[in-house]
């Protein structure tokens, strides 16, 4: 069965530095990768996904990822955080012949001023 | 703009009442999901659905039951509500296997079991 594990729960920037929130899977096949974000009081919403294509993805609000085999990671980032991106952070996998998806735990990034 | 509805935002319930929590969605969608969301511990499978009347167990069925008698329409109970019980329930929905299978979420239920 697949998995993520999310490194760190709590991240803490300052507004313009570097987002780097970690993520790494496990999977028997071929993996398809997500990143969800969930703002206070709201479900997920998808940032940007990784199924097989190319391995540097770009998705909304300035953020991308990249797709690691050999490290077996998924990692978003974004150069430059902005206040309106504190939230909460799922990285999730699931398979092309899967119906089902596994999350990681959850990384709140937090933005200071 | 696709939707998927989740019936009550807010509920409270008492020990060993039966809680039923309704989500529809709106994109024609072959797959149903629905999870449960604890701080520390993600979003964790309850149930999940691939067709009416067809439905699967996640990782963590035990106190639940589901049921799709319609396409549109995925519904979770719980038989006899208890403490544990409290938490955030997501409805998701999604096209079916052999595509990218993006979920796309409701807003979720808080359930307070008392």
């Amino acid at each position: 069965a697949q998995s993520v594990t999310q490194l760190g729960s709590h991240v803490s920037v300052s507004e313009g530095a570097l987002v780097l929130l970690r993520c790494n899977y496990s999977s028997s096949v071929p993996p398809y990768l997500f990143w969800y974000v969930q703002y206070p009081n709201q479900g997920l919403q998808l940032l940007l996904k990784y199924t097989s294509a190319a391995t540097l993805v770009k998705g909304i609000n300035g953020f991308e990822a990249e797709f690691k085999k050999s490290e077996t990671s998924f990692h978003l980032t974004k150069p430059s955080a902005h206040m309106s991106d504190a939230a909460e952070y799922f990285c999730a996998v699931s398979h092309y012949n899967n119906n089902d998806m596994r999350f990681g735990a959850g990384t709140r990034l937090t933005v200071k001023p | 703009d696709v939707k998927v509805t989740q019936s009550s935002r807010y509920l409270v319930k008492r020990t060993g009442e039966k809680v039923f929590l309704e989500c529809v969605q709106d994109m024609d969608h072959e797959n149903m999901f629905w999870y449960r969301q604890d701080p520390g511990l993600g979003l964790r499978l309850i149930y999940f659905s691939y067709d009416v009347k067809m439905k699967e167990k996640g990782d963590i069925p035990e106190g639940y039951s589901v049921s799709r008698e319609k396409k549109e329409r995925f519904s979770l109970i719980l038989e006899s509500a208890s403490t544990n019980q409290t938490s955030m329930y997501l409805c998701a929905s999604s096209l079916p296997s052999g595509t990218y299978g993006e979920l796309f979420f409701g807003e979720g239920s808080r359930l307070t079991v008392l």
